[in-house]
C-alpha cells in the first residue's frame, strides 16, 4: 500500500525539542522530493520544509529557519524533521507530503505548552 | 512570498447546485518548464488534505467528474457542477511554482 505514516509528536515545553519521523511505503522513496507541512489548530496549511532526493538540498520557511532541520534516510525509506527551540506558535499537526503533493500522511500533533 | 487569495471563504450551497471557488495569486504561476503548478485540495474534519486537481485542470484518480479546474496566469477556479453531501469541508488551492509554496486561506463549503 502506498502510504506515509508520521510519528514522534507529543507535548513539549517551550524551548524543548522533538524529532518527527515519516515512514514511507509503496513507492520508490528515494526518487522524490519530500516535504513537511503544518496546520495549527483550526487554521490553514503552511509549508515548513522540503528536501531533495539525496538530501543535499534543503529549504525552510522563514518561521522555522535555524530551528528545524529536515533530513532523510533513503535506506530506511524515512523522512525526519528535527524541531528545536520550540515555541507555542509551533503547535500544529505536522504532515509529511510526497513530492508531487499527491500523497499526505495522517499527521502527527505537536503541542508546545 | 507569493500570496494566494481564495474567495469566498465561506460557501453555503444547496445540494445539487453548482459551486465555484476562486484562487488568485500575486505572481504568475507558470514555471520555466511550461507547467503551472496550481493544485486544489479537499480536507474533511479530522482528515488529511486530499488532492483533487493538479496543474490547474487535471483530476486525480477517483475524483468525480463533477469537479473541474481552470485558469491561467494568476487567476484560477475550482468548480463543482452539482454539490453532494460528501463535498462538505474545506477546499485549498496551492501554488507549487514559487518557493515557499503557499496555500490559499481555505474555503469552507457547507450544505444549506
Amino acid at each position: 500500500e502506498v502510504q506515509l505514516v508520521e510519528s514522534g509528536g507529543g507535548l513539549v515545553q517551550p524551548g524543548g525539542s522533538l524529532r518527527l519521523s515519516c515512514a514511507a511505503s509503496g513507492f520508490t522513496f528515494s526518487s522524490y522530493w519530500m516535504h513537511w507541512v503544518r496546520q495549527a489548530p483550526g487554521k490553514g496549511l503552511v509549508w515548513v520544509s522540503r528536501i531533495n532526493m539525496d538530501g543535499s538540498d534543503t529549504t525552510y520557511a522563514d518561521s522555522v529557519k535555524g530551528r528545524f532541520t529536515i533530513s532523510r534516510d533513503n535506506a530506511r525509506n524515512t523522512l525526519y524533521l528535527q524541531l528545536n527551540s520550540l515555541r507555542t506558535d509551533d503547535t500544529a499537526v505536522y504532515y509529511c507530503v510526497k513530492g508531487g503533493v499527491d500523497l499526505w500522511g495522517q499527521g502527527t500533533l505537536v503541542t508546545v505548552s | 512570498d507569493v500570496v494566494v487569495a481564495q474567495s469566498p471563504l465561506s460557501l453555503p450551497v444547496t445540494l445539487g447546485q453548482p459551486a465555484s471557488i476562486s484562487c488568485r495569486s500575486t505572481q504568475g504561476l507558470e514555471f520555466s518548464d511550461g507547467n503551472t503548478y496550481l493544485h486544489w485540495f479537499h480536507q474533511r474534519p479530522g482528515q488529511s488534505p486530499r488532492r483533487l486537481i493538479y496543474k490547474v485542470s487535471n483530476r486525480d484518480s477517483g475524483v468525480p467528474d463533477r469537479f473541474s479546474g481552470s485558469g491561467s496566469g494568476t487567476d484560477f477556479t475550482l468548480k463543482i457542477s452539482r454539490v453532494e453531501a460528501e463535498d462538505v469541508g474545506v477546499y485549498y488551492c496551492l501554488q507549487g511554482t514559487h518557493w515557499p509554496f503557499t496555500f490559499g486561506q481555505g474555503t469552507r463549503l457547507e450544505i444549506k
